[in-house]
């Protein structure tokens, strides 16, 4: 079974600073999708930036950005010039690829990021 | 497009009571799921589904029920609510294929069971 492990429980940034978030996960597949959601205050799930595992390239989405190492099983989000909207908690997602999957998102336990003005 | 939508919004139960907590997406997704979440856990997977007419379980099933009636409607029922039920509820969906590897959340339902 596919798990996903966030060890920062929170983390805190300086205003207009880059923060890096953490993930690992663990997978006996080659094919897959990773996701970092962001969620606010408000409950709503955001999606941030997405992968595809086959894909070597880190996936870039304005100020966010991923490091993607397959090999290490690493999905770590950097965000770069923090803003105070970023604050919110952070979910890294993994779901499975490939013929008949359910679509099934595991998720780890968030990071809550605290920004500071 | 609404996107996925839930409700109600909040919502407060005594022990035993049923209810239906809605979900609905315009869309046309073939994958819908309900997901949990308690504090200091991820989203957990409820029930899900993967057409009109086909659900199955999910990692925790236990006290839900769901049907798929139509492609855009996927209700979650509590049959008898319990405390333990006391949590966010989130509807998700996404469409079929590789390339439609993203699933939209819905904005959540907090439940409460006293």
């Amino acid at each position: 079974a596919q798990t996903v492990t966030q060890s920062q429980p929170e983390m805190s940034v300086q205003e207009a600073e880059t923060v890096t978030l953490s993930c690992t996960y663990d997978t006996s597949e080659s094919d897959y999708y990773l996701f970092w959601y962001k969620q606010p205050p408000s409950r709503q799930m955001i999606l941030v930036i997405r992968q595809e595992a086959y894909k070597q390239q880190n996936a870039t989405e304005n100020r966010f950005s991923v490091n993607f190492q397959k090999a290490a099983k690493s999905f770590s989000l950097k965000i770069s010039d923090s803003q105070l909207g970023d604050a919110a908690m952070y979910f890294c997602a993994y779901r499975s690829f490939g013929s008949g999957n359910t679509g099934k998102l595991i998720f780890g336990q968030g990071t809550t990021l605290q920004v500071k003005p | 497009n609404a996107g996925v939508t839930q409700t109600p919004k909040f919502q407060v139960l005594k022990t035993g009571q049923s209810m239906t907590l809605q979900c609905a997406q315009d869309m046309n997704h073939e994958y819908m799921s309900w997901y949990r979440q308690d504090p200091g856990m991820g989203l957990r997977l409820i029930h899900y589904s993967v057409g009109a007419g086909i659900t199955d379980q999910g990692e925790v099933p236990n006290g839900y029920n769901v049907s798929r009636s139509t492609t855009e409607d996927f209700p979650l029922r509590l049959l008898s609510a319990a405390p333990s039920q006391t949590s966010v509820y989130f509807c998700a969906s996404r469409g079929r294929g590789w390339k439609q590897g993203t699933q939209y959340f819905g904005p959540g339902t907090r439940l409460t069971v006293l």
